[in-house]
């Protein structure tokens, strides 16, 4: 079955530092990957997505993610963070086909430190 | 171009009511999702509407039920309301759905809470 694992309920960093949020999916072929920003009292925002060919996918507000099949890993990345930056973070994964179903990780919080 | 409209923003009900949230899509898109989501669980899937048919389902039970109408606005019904079903409930809709890899477009979401 798939599943998709945020070890990090909850990050904080300070501004301008470099972030990293973690996503680990089971999925038996290659999935589609999707990181998805909620700020506070707002609906859910694509960041970016991947789906084949390049494993760096470059997103929105400067944000990137890598995917990587021998970890099974679609790690989100940031070299600098702003303190707009601070919101839920979310992981999903998407199978082949016509299923709908995205599976979604828990999310992880992060908070910016001026 | 107007984003994904949800209405109510806050509703305050209790045990045993029943509830209809209702979302408005992007103009043009033809699917619509719904989420549940609570700080224990993360988002949890409900079901999917395409051009006014229920197409995909998650594991709800039958007091969550969902439309369609023929202009893509959907709305999504909660009956006999229990404490658990406190929770962000979020819209989101896409151009076709036909599958997982389209961008989902969410609304702000409906808070319900059930004392």
């Amino acid at each position: 079955a798939q599943s998709v694992t945020q070890p990090d309920i909850h990050i904080t960093v300070s501004e301008g530092a470099s972030l990293e949020l973690r996503c680990n999916y089971s999925y038996g072929a290659t999935p589609y990957l999707f990181w998805y920003v909620q700020s506070p009292g707002q609906g859910l925002q694509l960041l970016l997505k991947y789906f084949s060919g390049d494993t760096l996918v470059q997103g929105i507000k400067g944000f990137e993610a890598e995917f990587k099949r021998s970890q099974s890993s679609f790690n989100l990345r940031k070299p600098s963070v702003h303190w707009s930056d601070a919101a839920e973070y979310f992981c999903a994964v998407g199978a082949s086909g016509n299923n709908r179903k995205l599976i979604w990780g828990l999310g992880t919080s992060l908070a910016v430190n001026p | 171009k107007a984003g994904v409209t949800q209405t109510p923003r806050y509703l305050i009900k209790t045990r045993g009511q029943q509830v209809t949230l209702s979302c408005s899509p992007i103009s043009g898109h033809r699917s619509v999702s719904w989420y549940q989501q609570t700080p224990g669980q993360g988002l949890q899937f409900l079901f999917e509407y395409f051009s006014e048919t229920q197409r995909n389902k998650g594991n709800f039970p039958g007091r969550f039920s969902g439309r369609q109408f023929s202009n893509s606005r959907s709305e999504m019904n909660v009956s006999t309301l229990e404490l658990g079903d406190s929770a962000l409930y979020l819209c989101a809709s896409s151009l076709q759905g036909s599958t997982s890899n389209e961008k989902l477009f969410f609304g702000s979401g409906t808070q319900l809470s059930v004392l």
